[in-house]
């Protein structure tokens, strides 16, 4: 069974700050994938990053990055120069492969950010 | 972009009635389909996986007779919501992979379908 945390309800920051959302994962399975996605108040889920779990080098768009720590079994989100449309919830998810191939991803808890002007 | 039309945002019905929620590949095919149903302020949890020409996948405690699933073409599946009920009042929101080399890294999601039962 694969398992997502998310250890922190809330968070707030300053706008222009850099902030760690942390997200943790449990799984046996060699391959699996890791992502995060934004969902503001609309409802529809914002895809930001992805990381494979073969993948050499930790994953970067743009503002965010994702610390990787596969032996910890951590994927942590980092959003540099923290801006007011950053406030949303952000959830962690890890894709379980399906024998077609299809990805089904299983969701943490999400963080609700709250960017401070 | 690989883009997925979810129709209707929000929808109010009494109790008692049907809802059926479309989720449409526009750009591409889809063989399978993810339906999620996301209670305020929670997580999205994974009800059924639709299978186009085949029967849905249904997790653990969804009723299949309820959540009707339908994944008629290559780009439509359906989920209707039987009899609905107060307690079935949730975000509703699809999703589906694209294959490919960098797109097969992602799932494309609905805009969600906020379901509201009197």
């Amino acid at each position: 069974a694969q398992k997502i945390t998310q250890t922190q309800p809330g968070m707030f920051v300053q706008e222009k700050e850099a902030v760690t959302l942390d997200c943790t994962y449990d799984t046996s399975d060699p391959s699996y994938g890791l992502f995060w996605y934004k969902q503001p108040s609309s409802g529809e889920m914002i895809f930001l990053i992805y990381q494979g779990s073969y993948d050499q080098q930790n994953a970067t768009e743009g503002r965010y990055s994702l610390n990787f720590q596969k032996a910890r079994k951590s994927a942590n989100l980092v959003i540099s120069a923290s801006q007011l449309g950053d406030s949303a919830m952000y959830f962690c998810a890890m894709r379980e492969e399906l024998i077609q191939g299809a990805q089904k991803l299983v969701f943490g808890q999400g963080t609700r950010l709250t960017i401070n002007p | 972009g690989a883009v997925v039309s979810q129709h209707p945002s929000w929808v109010i019905c009494k109790s008692g009635t049907s809802v059926k929620i479309e989720c449409r590949s526009l750009d591409f095919q889809a063989t399978t389909m993810f339906w999620y149903r996301q209670f305020p302020k929670q997580s999205l949890m994974l009800m059924a996986t639709s299978n186009e020409g085949s029967k849905a996948t249904y997790e653990q405690g969804v009723e299949k007779d309820k959540f009707l699933i339908n994944h008629a073409s290559l780009t439509l599946s359906t989920l209707t919501v039987t009899s609905a009920h107060p307690e079935d009042s949730s975000f509703y929101i699809c999703s589906a992979p694209a294959r490919g080399v960098r797109t097969n890294e992602k799932l494309f999601f609905g805009s969600g379908t906020q379901l509201s039962v009197l």
